[in-house]
């Protein structure tokens, strides 16, 4: 069955330090990949994702992503985290050809922490 | 643009008591989703509605678990009678179509089963 794989279920950092997140799919087809972020108190929202094209994807807030398909994976990433990052982070796959149900496969999600 | 609306946002109640909640999708989005959030864990799909029709209902637990969207607008997510692990968050979200659109989420109800 298709999985999603987050390594990280919990990071603490200070301000200013680079981040990233690492998110590996076990389906071998065609997929869509997604990030959500929900931050304290609020909805979850979306914060990237990649269909096609350039594998290098940017989101909200200064967020991207990387596809990098040899490796199944996903990696959100952040050059410099700010306190109000501080949020769940998830990462969400979907077969890109399932026809009309595309089922979102969720992560575990991972809780970061950023102190100021 | 208003949001998804859910409500309750927070029910407590006894395990074998009934309870519902529900969901107002975005307006013009034909297809709603109802997912169980467990502490710790993803959002795991209960159900997914385009407009009043089942599409996936592979994960809910049919014995205690209904849910409804007769009018192809709101939904109602039933649970009766309810255990202690359906403590959880209930999620609403909301989409233009099936074919890959952005899920828009409501705020949940926080469930817990005592």
């Amino acid at each position: 069955a298709q999985s999603v794989s987050q390594h990280n279920h919990h990071v603490i950092l200070s301000e200013a330090a680079s981040l990233e997140l690492g998110c590996n799919y076990s389906y071998g087809g065609t997929v869509n990949l997604f990030w959500y972020v929900q931050y304290p108190g609020q909805h979850l929202q979306l914060l990237l994702k990649y269909f096609s094209g350039d594998p290098l994807v940017k989101g909200i807030k200064g967020f991207e992503a990387e596809f990098i398909k040899s490796k199944f994976s996903f990696n959100l990433r952040k050059p410099s985290v700010q306190w109000s990052d501080t949020a769940e982070y998830f990462c969400a796959v979907t077969r890109g050809n399932a026809g009309n149900n595309r089922k979102l496969i969720w992560g575990l999600g991972t809780s970061l922490a950023v102190n100021p | 643009e208003a949001g998804v609306a859910q409500s309750p946002r927070y029910k407590i109640i006894e395990k074998r008591q009934s309870v519902a909640f529900w969901c107002n999708p975005i307006s013009g989005h034909a297809t709603l989703y109802w997912y169980q959030q467990i502490l710790g864990q993803g959002p795991k799909l209960l159900i997914q509605f385009q407009n009043n029709g089942v599409v996936d209902d592979s994960q809910l637990p049919k014995d205690r678990f209904s849910a409804e969207r007769l009018k192809g607008v709101d939904s109602t997510l039933k649970i009766q009678p309810a255990k202690l692990e359906d403590s959880a968050v209930y999620l609403c979200a909301s989409s233009l179509g099936q074919t890959y659109n952005e899920q828009f989420f409501g705020p949940g109800t926080r469930l817990t089963v005592l």
